[in-house]
């Protein structure tokens, strides 16, 4: 089973910051997903990454894949109250005899707050 | 609704009950996956439908977990003999269709918290 790496696993910073989390694994990803959750709620899909050094913006969020398919980053620009939450990275369990994309493996989670 | 549903959102246990927590899909959506998500984690797959047919359960921590889905809609997490170690939000998704391709986009309900005293 692949293992997916995030970090930092806790972060709070001040409204109008800039910051960056991070996933990693020891192998190679087929496509990668980024997910927020909020308290209370199950987890939101932001964007999926596909190819190696691709780059994906959502406004003040940069979601990058790197060149290699280990590793990914998200960038926030101008954090907001409302970015707070959990951002989950995630991939695909490997397909079953049936085919196809069959649930998801996810990191641990950064617990991001932004403080007004 | 438009999105899936779950209930109940809150459900507390005496050790050793059994307890039932249902889901109900987007409508039409094919695939409907179960994941369970202890505090400060991130979700871990529990099991995976296709129509009605229970395609792979291997992430079920025990067989005091069982899951069904007999018209290919509405499911349900059956829990027996429930445990501490069972506390924690139990996660449902749908999709679409067995093959989603590059987005593979599940949508998740709002999960359901189940503490076990």
């Amino acid at each position: 089973t692949q293992l997916l790496e995030q970090s930092p696993q806790f972060l709070s910073i001040q409204e109008g910051e800039n910051l960056t989390v991070y996933c990693n694994s020891s192998s190679v990803f087929s496509s990668l997903q980024w997910y927020r959750q909020e308290p209370g709620e199950g987890p939101v899909l932001l964007v999926t990454v596909v190819t190696g050094g691709e780059v994906k913006k959502l406004k003040r969020l940069t979601f990058q894949f790197g060149d290699a398919r280990k590793d990914s980053s998200l960038h926030i620009t101008a954090a907001q109250p409302g970015d707070t939450g959990l951002y989950l990275c995630a991939q695909r369990r490997p397909g079953y005899s049936g085919g196809g994309a069959d649930g998801l493996t996810f990191g641990k989670g950064t617990h991001l707050i932004i403080q007004p | 609704g438009a999105g899936v549903s779950q209930s109940p959102r809150y459900k507390v246990a005496k050790r050793g009950q059994d307890v039932a927590l249902r889901c109900d899909p987007i409508s039409g959506h094919v695939s409907l996956f179960w994941y369970q998500q202890a505090l400060g984690q991130g979700p871990e797959f529990l099991t995976y439908f296709q129509n009605e047919a229970q395609l792979d359960k291997s992430g079920l921590p025990s067989d005091r977990f069982f899951a069904e889905r007999p018209e290919g809609s509405v499911s349900t997490l059956k829990i027996q003999r429930t445990q501490q170690e069972d506390s924690a939000v139990y996660l449902c998704a749908s999709r679409q269709s067995p093959l989603a391709g590059g987005r593979n986009e599940q949508f998740f309900g709002p999960g359901t918290r189940l503490t076990v005293l």
